[in-house]
């Protein structure tokens, strides 16, 4: 029941555009967006809560689309501080349970 | 307001001991879950208290167990502590179960020698 997400880790350089898909086999409720840093507690970056809906802010957005159970979070123009693993984490319509996907490592190199 | 705190923060233990992990939720958040997180599995859901009730549980043998207060800290307990057990225990809070920002804390990690 844990998503999966891909790619498993990218390596970019500052300035460039990434994209990091997270997939369900279980319908969802909610997708949300974490990025943790080598040594930190995972920090919250946003969450999607019905199908089609798109957020963001600055050059970090997401889409949620509810009937392919997929989410993808778009990173424009990155900067070294984005470096990190991201993870989504995904609840189902029933039951309050919480799964984190398998995580995407992103270094950005200035 | 305080973020979510852990204690302790670091921790070793030996096989066949038992643990006690706290967590204290941000004031006003009702709502604390615990994951574990390891390098081979990484983030694993353990359970979800709310209001002092156990509301959901991950696929975790029953060694692992937890509580919550009335005031909504929480506590995890790992009995008969094994190797496989060494990692970086978070919990998070959040102010309802569902659809809502979870906030996590600094973590324990905890080494099973």
């Amino acid at each position: 029941q844990q998503p999966v997400q891909s790619p498993q880790a990218v390596i970019l350089r500052e300035g460039e555009d990434a994209v990091i898909n997270c997939s369900s086999s279980k319908a969802l409720y909610s997708v949300h967006w974490y990025r943790q840093k080598h040594g930190e507690a995972p920090v919250f970056l946003m969450i999607l809560l019905k199908g089609g809906e798109q957020k963001g802010h600055e050059k970090i957005s997401a889409s949620f689309n509810e009937k392919k159970q997929q989410s993808s979070l778009y990173l424009t123009a990155s900067q070294p501080s984005y470096s990190g693993t991201y993870f989504c984490g995904t609840e189902k319509r029933t039951g309050n349970q919480f799964y984190f996907g398998t995580g995407t490592s992103l270094t950005v190199i200035p | 307001k305080a973020g979510v705190t852990q204690t302790p923060r670091y921790l070793i233990k030996t096989r066949g001991q038992q643990v006690t992990l706290s967590c204290s939720p941000i004031s006003g958040h009702r709502s604390v879950s615990w994951y574990q997180q390891t390098p081979g599995q990484g983030l694993q859901f353990l359970f979800e208290y709310f209001s002092e009730t156990q509301r959901n549980k991950g696929n975790f043998p029953g060694r692992f167990s937890g509580r919550q207060f009335s005031n909504s800290r929480s506590e995890m307990n790992v009995s008969t502590l094994e190797l496989g057990d060494s990692a970086l225990y978070l919990c998070a809070s959040s102010s309802a179960t569902s659809g809502e920002t979870q906030y996590f804390g600094p973590g324990t990690r905890l080494l099973v020698l």
